[in-house]
């Protein structure tokens, strides 16, 4: 059973646009998410993480977006770039083990020039 | 170049012939572990070690085993593979914790077991 939920599975955006992609987690304990990024052929690559203690973070274009009474966290990226194509994880870890890892099951997002 | 490598980086196998996937960082990384990669399942965390002589289970450890003999070393072992462990496995390794720590990738393995 997949502990945290990934949506879409896909994404087209156009070039400019938003992309958004959503997490949802039951697991209370989970106290650490960040998200992925991965491309073609290459290993995944830490792109933002955030904790509990705020609501959102901002990195550059990338936001992530955090409701903790929801369980629910999601990364928007702003004015998305073909450069930005890629498959993105989201990822939880529970504060009685930040060593363990649950990820989302992946969104492959294209962005159309 | 720091950097985490995995070798073979591709293995087509038969099922129960035994072999090993070994991973090596050289960033004197305490925190290793190894997650399996599979369509519509995301990554699943097979083991992890948080240092020399130091391994526990993540998600997923049925049918794997790992040492950790030196530090910059954290080989995933399949004793008797069988067609379900067909994935792409990563290695990532951080410093201490990995939540305070980026967690790097190797570059990948991607396994087959006919």
């Amino acid at each position: 059973q997949q502990q945290v939920k990934q949506s879409p599975q896909s994404l087209i955006v156009q070039k400019g646009g938003i992309s958004i992609i959503n997490c949802a987690y039951e697991n209370t304990a989970f106290d650490y998410f960040p998200w992925y990024q991965q491309f073609p052929g290459k290993g995944p690559a830490l792109l933002i993480a955030i904790r509990p203690d705020v609501s959102e973070k901002k990195e550059g274009r990338f936001t992530i977006s955090f409701n903790k009474s929801a369980k629910q966290f999601s990364l928007h990226i702003m004015d998305s770039q073909p450069g930005d194509s890629a498959t993105y994880f989201c990822a939880a870890a529970p504060s009685n083990n930040f060593n363990k890892f649950y990820f989302g099951s992946g969104t492959k997002l294209n962005v159309k020039p | 170049e720091a950097q985490v490598t995995q070798n073979p980086r591709y293995l087509i196998t038969v099922t129960g012939k035994k072999l090993t996937v070994t991973c090596s960082q050289n960033m004197n990384h305490e925190y290793m572990s190894w997650y399996r990669q599979d369509p519509g399942l995301g990554l699943r965390q097979i083991y992890y070690s948080m240092n020399v002589e130091v391994t526990d289970k993540g998600d997923v450890p049925e049918g794997y085993k790992v040492s950790r003999k030196e530090k910059r070393n954290f080989p995933l072992i399949l004793e008797s593979p069988s067609p379900n462990q067909t994935s792409l496995y990563f290695c990532a390794s951080s410093l201490m914790s990995p939540i305070y720590n980026e967690q790097f990738f190797g570059p990948g393995t991607r396994l087959t077991v006919l």
